[in-house]
């Protein structure tokens, strides 16, 4: 089945610098891969996804990219705030009609002002 | 007009009880899941349920018995509570096409404490 690794574990920044989030899969037929957002208490939040046909995927100041040969995604967050520190996971999706979406451990990014 | 919703929000029950906890989803989905988060954060799909019909079912402890009474309800009865079953439960929904997955979306939680 399906496993996917996240890293880092913790990751802390200062307000106003990018912050990386790695991950890695093991299912070359994984084709869809999320990322979600935990604040505290609170609902994982999905913030992006891409799919196994792009590269790279932007939204405001959040981007996703995609190398299927390497099996790795990662999460970038340009410009972070103090509102972006939550857990981020990222996961993915078995492969198969019926797969299961597999998360990572998250990480608990703390931006500080 | 919460898209996923849950009841309880807490829940907190004496070991070897039985209860329940109710999801409802208003996104027009046709599969909905269980997922448990345990103490430290790690979330773990339990069920899907599509078009009322169990597509997935992790190997659980078949205390845990997802009912779906139709698609937009996915409930999660839980018989003979142990101290190991404590988590967050989030029920989840998205769209099943068969050939493409949409996103899931969560709902708020139910914190489970056995005691």
């Amino acid at each position: 089945g399906e496993n996917v690794e996240q890293h880092p574990s913790t990751l802390s920044v200062q307000e106003g610098d990018s912050a990386v989030i790695k991950c890695t899969y093991s299912d070359s037929a994984s084709n869809y891969f999320p990322w979600y957002k935990q604040e505290l208490g609170k609902r994982p939040q999905l913030i992006i996804d891409i799919r196994s046909n792009v590269g790279e995927k932007k939204d405001q100041r959040i981007a996703v990219t995609l190398n299927k040969t390497a099996k790795h995604f990662s999460l970038h967050i340009t410009e972070t705030q103090p509102e972006d520190s939550a857990v981020y996971f990222c996961a993915a999706k078995e492969g198969g009609s019926q797969g299961n979406l597999i998360f990572g451990k998250g990480t608990k990014l703390s931006v500080k002002p | 007009d919460t898209a996923v919703s849950q009841t309880p929000k807490y829940l907190v029950t004496q070991m070897g009880n039985d209860k329940s906890i109710k999801c409802e989803q208003n996104l027009g989905h046709d599969t909905m899941y269980w997922y448990k988060q345990d103490s430290k954060k790690f979330l773990k799909i339990m069920f899907s349920y599509n078009n009322k019909e169990l597509i997935i079912n992790e190997t659980v402890p078949n205390r845990f018995s997802p009912k779906s009474p139709d698609k937009a309800h996915l409930n999660l009865h839980i018989n003979s509570l142990e101290l190991g079953d404590s988590a967050v439960y989030f029920c989840a929904s998205s769209l099943f096409s068969g050939t493409a997955t949409l996103a899931q979306y969560f709902g708020p939680g139910t914190r489970l404490l056995v005691l």
